[in-house]
């Protein structure tokens, strides 16, 4: 039972272009969201969060938007450059002692130069 | 702020040993996660400590696995009889407590690759 899907393995997109990536949630508790990028051999790395009382979080080139009645999150990303590429993880937690996260499979992005 | 550390990075051992490894999550966060990442998959949730106390288990972790957290700081998964199925990327994360947000952060991660 896959509460977070991420349903496109992988992406290319060129430099300079905006990535977009989906995420969708089956689950209506969940009301906390992440988005990590992981490079091989490594631990995922934090990017962005969003709390499910916006629709909208922006850090620099890094857009995360929020669709609650639709269930579903994307990460946009302007402009692509090449270090961008790699995998990206979305993860939801509801409000519960642990606050644990349930991640999706992961899409790899490749930006091309 | 030197980030979460985990020891080793990788581990080869045969099938029936068992083998054991440390978490180090930033000094000040109470809470502490280990999650199991396996090719293809994003990271599963395996147990979750508030300062030393053990919180929640995941149906996922046997009775092969326990974790510690013996003085609220650095964590230690242990996995007894190791089965191939066990070979997998072990991470561990942490957060803080009593915020309102809720960014957890990883460790590099240990390989654990059994023979």
């Amino acid at each position: 039972d896959q509460q977070v899907k991420q349903n496109s393995p992988s992406l290319s997109v060129q430099e300079g272009r905006i990535s977009i990536l989906n995420c969708d949630y089956t689950n209506s508790m969940f009301d906390y969201f992440l988005w990590y990028k992981k490079y091989p051999a490594e631990g995922p790395t934090f990017l962005i969060s969003i709390s499910s009382i916006k629709d909208k979080n922006e850090d620099g080139r890094f857009t995360v938007f929020l669709n609650k009645s639709a269930k579903h999150l994307s990460l946009h990303i302007v402009p692509s450059q090449p270090g961008d590429s790699a995998v990206y993880f979305c993860a939801a937690s509801a409000t519960s002692g642990t606050y644990k996260y349930i991640f999706g499979t992961g899409t790899r992005l490749k930006v091309l130069a | 702020d030197t980030g979460v550390s985990q020891d080793p990075r990788h581990k080869i051992t045969k099938r029936g040993q068992n083998v054991t490894f440390r978490c180090d999550p930033i000094s000040e966060h109470n809470r502490l996660y280990w999650y199991r990442q396996t090719l293809g998959q994003g990271p599963e949730f395996l147990t979750y400590f508030q300062n030393e106390a053990q919180l929640e288990k995941s149906r996922l972790l046997s009775d092969r696995f326990s974790a510690e957290r013996p003085k609220g700081s650095f964590s230690t998964l242990e996995i007894q009889r190791t089965e191939q199925g066990d070979s997998a990327m072990y991470l561990c994360a942490s957060s803080l407590a009593g915020t309102v947000v809720r960014e957890q952060y990883f460790g590099p991660g240990t390989r654990l690759t059994v023979t």
